[in-house]
């Protein structure tokens, strides 16, 4: 099993320009999340999608949009990339929403925007 | 809310010594507890976990006990070594209320152990 997989691992943007962040889980896990990670701040959550079906905001949506594209997979979007955006990014995957299981985390993607 | 601090770092270590990163949090109800270790350029694993009170996580010579009348979840090591060098997070996780699982961190503490 390969776990919690992202892509890309860094990625440097223009300020304005939009990308996409994918995440994929072979755990058949219910539920993902998206956090970033910035110095001094520990994980701040973004948006979540605790089943298929559903995705909701976290601490910091503003900027960011999400999207379950199914079981597996959730990735996350940014429009219009700003400097504030810089920034490491970690996809998690855990079992249940509602049981306190582990969370398992991806290996990150580091995002500049210049 | 609910929230969770560690103290400040860096923590810097001499090989062999003992080692305490102090965890508190403020939560409605009854959390579950977590050590999460960063090494440097890789995602967050899971070293230790503690679902209820006075029950003590433990993994690769790593212990924390869940003290609910402290609402403490101290990490200790009897020994560091040079490879325990890495980004550890307290986090808590209050399911049931709301369904979301999502986890709540505090903001690291860096340790880095000496030769």
């Amino acid at each position: 099993n390969a776990g919690v997989t992202q892509t890309p691992k860094f990625q440097v943007l223009k300020t304005g320009q939009s990308m996409t962040l994918q995440c994929a889980q072979d755990m058949n896990h219910n539920s993902m999340y998206w956090y970033r990670q910035d110095p001094g701040m520990g994980l701040r959550l973004i948006y979540y999608s605790a089943s298929e079906g559903t995705t909701d905001k976290g601490e910091v949506p503003n900027g960011y949009n999400v999207s379950r594209l199914n079981k597996r997979e959730f990735s996350l979007r940014l429009e219009s990339a700003a400097p504030s955006q810089t920034s490491v990014y970690f996809c998690a995957s855990r079992f249940r929403a509602n049981l306190p299981d582990t969370q398992y985390f991806g290996p990150g993607t580091r995002l500049t925007v210049l | 809310g609910n929230s969770v601090t560690q103290m400040e770092g860096p923590v810097t270590l001499s090989e062999e010594a003992f080692l305490t990163i102090n965890c508190t949090y403020t939560a409605t109800g009854y959390p579950s507890l977590f050590w999460y270790v960063q090494y440097p350029g890789e995602g967050l694993q899971l070293l230790l976990k503690a679902t209820k009170a006075d029950d003590k996580g433990s993994n690769k010579g790593f212990e924390a006990t869940y003290r609910k009348e402290t609402t403490s979840f101290h990490l200790e090591k009897g020994s560091v070594q040079v490879s325990d060098s890495a980004v550890y997070f307290c986090a808590l996780d209050a399911p049931g209320s709301s369904n979301t699982g999502k986890l709540i961190f505090g903001q690291g503490t860096t340790l880095q152990v000496k030769p």
